[in-house]
Parts: C-alpha cells; sequence; structure tokens
C-alpha cells in the first residue's frame, strides 16, 4: 500500500515556466512533508517542508500548497530553469521520524 | 554540511553471497537509517537506529541485518543475497527524530 503517491512519474516544463509536481497521502496522522530533491549520482537533499498547521511554505522560486482535508500538497516551481531538472520525492512523518517516500516525479526543463 | 560516507559506491555480487554496506556519518548525529530506492517505490526504510549498539526495523527489513557498532558507523549485511536486493542503497543520519535527515550519495548493488 503506497501511503505517499506522487501523481506523475515524469513532468516535462519549459523554461521560465511554473512546474508543479502533485503528492497525496493516506494517512492523518502525518504531520511533516519535506520534499526532496535528487539529482543523478546524488543522494536526496531537502529541498522545503511544510508542517500540517499551515497551507502554504515559501522559499525563493519553491512553494507548497498543503490541503490537509483533501490530503494533498503540491511543489510549485516558479521560473523554471534548467537547473531544475531533478528528481523530486513527496516525503511525509510520523512515529519518531519514520519518512514515508513518494515514487519521486523526474522533472525536466527544456530551455 | 553534514557529511554521510557510504562505501563501497558499486558492488556486484552473486545469489547468495554476503555483502556489507558500510556508512560512517561525522555529523554527531544519533539517528541513521538504510534506505533502498527502487523505481516505481521511491525510498524505502530498511533499518534504523537512535544510537550505539541500537537498531529498529523499518518497513522492508526482511533479507537485511544492521549493526550499529559506534555513534559514527552503520552497517547493512545482506548474508544471502538474491536478485531482489538489486537496488541502491543510501544511508542517512538526522541530529533527532524531528531534524533535518542528510543522506550519502549512494551504494549500487547488483546481484548477479
Amino acid at each position: 500500500q503506497q501511503q505517499v503517491r506522487q501523481s506523475s512519474q515524469s513532468l516535462t516544463v519549459w523554461e521560465g515556466e511554473t512546474a508543479i509536481l502533485n503528492c497525496s497521502y493516506e494517512n492523518s496522522a502525518f504531520d511533516y512533508f519535506p520534499w526532496y530533491q535528487q539529482f543523478p549520482g546524488e543522494g536526496p537533499a531537502l529541498l522545503i517542508a511544510i508542517r500540517s498547521v499551515s497551507d502554504k511554505k515559501e522559499d525563493g522560486r519553491f512553494t507548497i500548497f498543503f490541503n490537509k482535508r483533501e490530503k494533498n500538497l503540491s511543489l510549485h516551481i516558479k521560473d523554471s530553469q534548467p537547473g531544475d531538472s531533478a528528481t523530486y520525492f513527496c516525503a511525509a512523518r510520523y512515529n519518531q521520524g519514520k519518512l514515508i517516500f513518494g515514487q519521486g516525479t523526474k522533472l525536466s526543463i527544456k530551455p | 554540511e553534514a557529511a554521510v560516507t557510504q562505501s563501497p559506491r558499486n558492488k556486484v555480487t552473486v545469489t547468495g553471497g554476503n555483502v556489507t554496506l558500510s556508512c560512517r556519518q561525522t555529523n554527531s548525529h544519533n539517528y541513521m537509517y538504510w534506505y533502498r530506492q527502487d523505481t516505481g517505490h521511491g525510498l524505502r526504510l530498511i533499518h534504523y537506529s537512535y544510537g550505539a549498539g541500537n537498531l529498529q526495523i523499518g518497513d522492508v527489513p526482511d533479507g537485511y541485518k544492521a549493526t550499529r557498532t559506534t555513534q559514527e558507523d552503520f552497517f547493512l549485511l545482506l548474508e544471502l543475497a538474491s536478485p531482489s536486493q538489486t537496488s541502491l542503497y543510501f544511508c542517512a543520519s538526522s541530529l533527532g527524530w524531528n531534524t533535518e535527515v542528510f543522506f550519502g550519495k549512494g551504494t549500487r548493488l547488483t546481484v548477479v
């Protein structure tokens, strides 16, 4: 059973557009939702995170929109750059820090 | 920047073989984790530990053992490797249960 689901395995957008990556989850007990960015040959690295008490978190060009009632969230990458091409993982945490990851979305930015 | 170092970076073994993956963190972190990454599944937690000598079972522990010998070192053991264990393995660490998790660069294991 996939507790955290990412709706697209891959996504391609043009440079300068806003990329939108979607994620949904099953467990109402999840209270912390990080997004990780992974480049080829590297481990995932924390990009931005939100807690369930908030509905929006912004950090530069990256924004998380969170809908607790619908159990979904999305990562918006404004003004996409070729350097943003990577795999993005949505994750959720409960119970002493066990992170549950989604399947990942491979984002490609076309110049 | 937190440092998590994995070795080897690549490993090929035969079915039934014995493999040990090593991880060292120099961040004075309490928690260490082993994940496997597979296409279509994301990262799945195998085992984790919150201190030397401690071991907690993750979500996909079957076929794996782990041992935390020191604060810095966490090992993943495959005693009878199977082709289904061909994967990309990541070690990670965090200071506490609710703090940022830092990942190593991964070990690609192939079981033939």
